[in-house]
Parts: structure tokens; C-alpha cells; sequence
């Protein structure tokens, strides 16, 4: 599985878009990037994944470079729901392997 | 839809005594995860079940640790006898896909557990 690397920490503005960056420069071809966020003191809640495209949900866009080796996680008008740890896994099959991700806080 | 239930929310004890956490899946899902997440850390998976058969059990310490899913639907969690690193949360999951691939797992509100 990928290792991925992401910043401990970002802010964001209430109503801007929030853009989490993550590296994942070991990833390999069948390998798909996940995202999931955990809220405090919730469980992780699947956000989106992808392989080589960009893709789209009613959460988030993720954009992934043409050499896959890092991606963007856009949140497109960030609310204080928002605020919660960021996760992106890099995994082919089986179960994720979750790092420390980013701790998003999004302020007033 | 029913989301993935687990029992208790919350537990003490203290050390060198036993504890267990049960787990309900959504149903239909075949696959059933526990994870266990120590404060400031991201889940790191314990076991993965599809079906009634073990996946995945590499990181469950088993000396301690055992985990079953009776029938393929809900799953408990062991610890025994517990140690102050077992302080963590318990979390399960599970997915929908048969063949045990990844793609959108469903998490519970996990397990607090406290060893004094």
C-alpha cells in the first residue's frame, strides 16, 4: 500500500473552499486513493476515491495528478460541519491503512 | 437505513480483567472490520472479516485479543486480560462488497475504553 504524506494541520474560512493536499508518490497503478474524514468523536465517514480521474460527489472533488502521485481534496464552500480530521489512503484491495491525516478547522 | 451499531459506547476497567464489544453490521454487508484508535492516532485495522472467515488478522495481538462473527452477521471483539495500552476506542465497520475489496466502509460510533 501507498505511504501518504499530508499537512497536520489547515484553516479555512466559512463559505471558501477548503483544497487538502495529499503526496502518495509510491502509489502504484491499482492502487486507488481514498478519502474519509472523522468528526470529533464520531466514527471515519467515506468522503470519495478515485484511481486516475478526477471525480465528483454531492462532498467533494478530488482531483489526482496525471502522475498520480499526489492529489487534492476540494470541499467547494466549507461550513463549520466541515471541522474534522482529513484522512487519504492510498489502497489496492483489502483494508485501509489510516495515517494521522490533516485536523481541518473551519472558522467563522 | 440502519447504520452499524456497537455496544457498549463506553467502558472501564481495570487491568488484567477481561472486557468484550459486540458489533451489528448494516445489513447485507459481508465484510466486518474492527479497528482500534488510540488518542491522536488514525485506526489502524485489527481484524477483517468477509463472511464468518477471517480476511486479515495480522495486526491483532492474539495473545489478548480474539474476535468472532458467529453466522457471518455481527462480530464481538475480546480483551483479555487487558493492559493500560488497551486504552483506545474500539471501532467497527463494514462494507457491502463480497469479494472483500475496499470501497465505502460504514463505521459505527466505536467503543471507548479506559484501563486503570
Amino acid at each position: 500500500d501507498a505511504k501518504t504524506t499530508q499537512p497536520p494541520s489547515m484553516d479555512c474560512a466559512e463559505g471558501r473552499a477548503a483544497n487538502l493536499p495529499c503526496n502518495h508518490s509510491t502509489i502504484s497503478g491499482n492502487e486507488y486513493v481514498y478519502w474519509y474524514r472523522q468528526i470529533h468523536s464520531q466514527g471515519p465517514q467515506y468522503i470519495i476515491h478515485g484511481l486516475k480521474n478526477n471525480e465528483t460527489n454531492e462532498m467533494a472533488s478530488l482531483i489526482i495528478t496525471e502522475d498520480r502521485k499526489s492529489s487534492t481534496l476540494i470541499l467547494p464552500h466549507a461550513t463549520l460541519r466541515d471541522t474534522a480530521v482529513y484522512y487519504c489512503i492510498g489502497m489496492s484491495q483489502y483494508a485501509l491503512n489510516f495515517g494521522k491525516g490533516t485536523s481541518l478547522l473551519v472558522t467563522p | 437505513e440502519a447504520g452499524v451499531a456497537q455496544s457498549p459506547r463506553y467502558k472501564i476497567i481495570e487491568k488484567r480483567q477481561s472486557v468484550a464489544f459486540w458489533c451489528n453490521p448494516i445489513s447485507g454487508h459481508a465484510t466486518l472490520y474492527w479497528y482500534q484508535q488510540i488518542l491522536g492516532q488514525g485506526p489502524k485495522l485489527l481484524i477483517q472479516f468477509q463472511n464468518n472467515g477471517v480476511v486479515d488478522d495480522s495486526q491483532l495481538p492474539k495473545d489478548r485479543f480474539s474476535a468472532e462473527r458467529l453466522k457471518g452477521v455481527d462480530s464481538t471483539l475480546k480483551i483479555q486480560p487487558a493492559k493500560l495500552e488497551d486504552s483506545a476506542v474500539y471501532l467497527c465497520a463494514s462494507s457491502l462488497d463480497s469479494a472483500g475489496r475496499v470501497y465505502e466502509q460504514y463505521f459505527g460510533p466505536g467503543t471507548r475504553l479506559t484501563v486503570t
